[in-house]
């Protein structure tokens, strides 16, 4: 079964410095991985996926990630954060399943921007 | 860009009653996921469909069903609600061709318990 695990429940930046949440994989095959970040009290939205091409993938709001295969890491960065980063991050695998495909979530990791 | 619709926003239940959860995918997705956030968790699979057909099933308790019609919505079923059923109830849709498709949640449905 695939899972993930976000090595970091709360990260704390200050408003303008880069912004890193951790993410490791655990699957049999090359996986599917996502990103997806929930406001308060809001749905979930995709920032960005990876699905075996390039390395590095670019997301929305400036944020991009890494695929290391070697490492089984697929962290979120960001250069500068913006209040409205301020949000909990999801880093997800997708799992086939017969003719789809499910979501296994990490716990999340819960982002504070300090002005 | 026409978004995943779910219905109700928020629904209040005391235990032991029922509730409906309804939740219309984007036009011309096939593949309707649902999943279950309970407060400060991450969202876990519930229940998925794939061209009216359930294609897999997670973490559903027995008291809850689910179906989707033919016009590719799809309605969770919830019974002798209990307090633990308390959560938010996200609803994702996606093309489910071959291939890895991003799934696409709806705003979800709070539903409480009491």
């Amino acid at each position: 079964a695939q899972s993930v695990t976000q090595l970091d429940s709360h990260v704390s930046v200050s408003e303008g410095t880069p912004v890193l949440l951790r993410c490791n994989y655990s699957s049999s095959y090359s996986p599917s991985l996502f990103w997806y970040v929930q406001h308060p009290n809001k749905g979930l939205q995709l920032l960005l996926k990876y699905t075996s091409a390039a390395t590095l993938v670019k997301g929305i709001n400036g944020f991009e990630a890494e695929f290391k295969k070697s490492e089984t890491s697929f962290h979120l960065t960001k250069p500068s954060a913006h209040m409205s980063d301020a949000a909990e991050y999801f880093c997800v695998v997708s799992e086939a399943l017969g003719g789809s495909e499910k979501l296994v979530f990490g716990k999340g990791t819960k982002l504070t921007v300090n002005p | 860009a026409a978004g995943v619709i779910q219905s109700p926003r928020h629904l209040i239940k005391e235990k032991r009653e029922t509730a409906t959860l309804k939740c219309y995918p984007i036009p011309r997705h096939d593949t309707v996921y649902w999943y279950q956030q309970g407060p400060g968790q991450d969202p876990q699979f519930l229940i998925s469909f794939y061209e009216k057909m359930q294609s897999d099933k997670g973490s559903i308790p027995d008291r809850f069903s689910a179906q989707q019609f033919s016009d590719y919505h799809s309605e969770l079923n919830m019974s002798s609600l209990e307090l633990g059923d308390s959560a938010l109830y996200f609803c994702a849709s996606s093309p489910g061709l071959a291939g890895i498709h991003e799934q696409y949640f709806g705003p979800g449905t709070r539903l409480t318990v009491t």
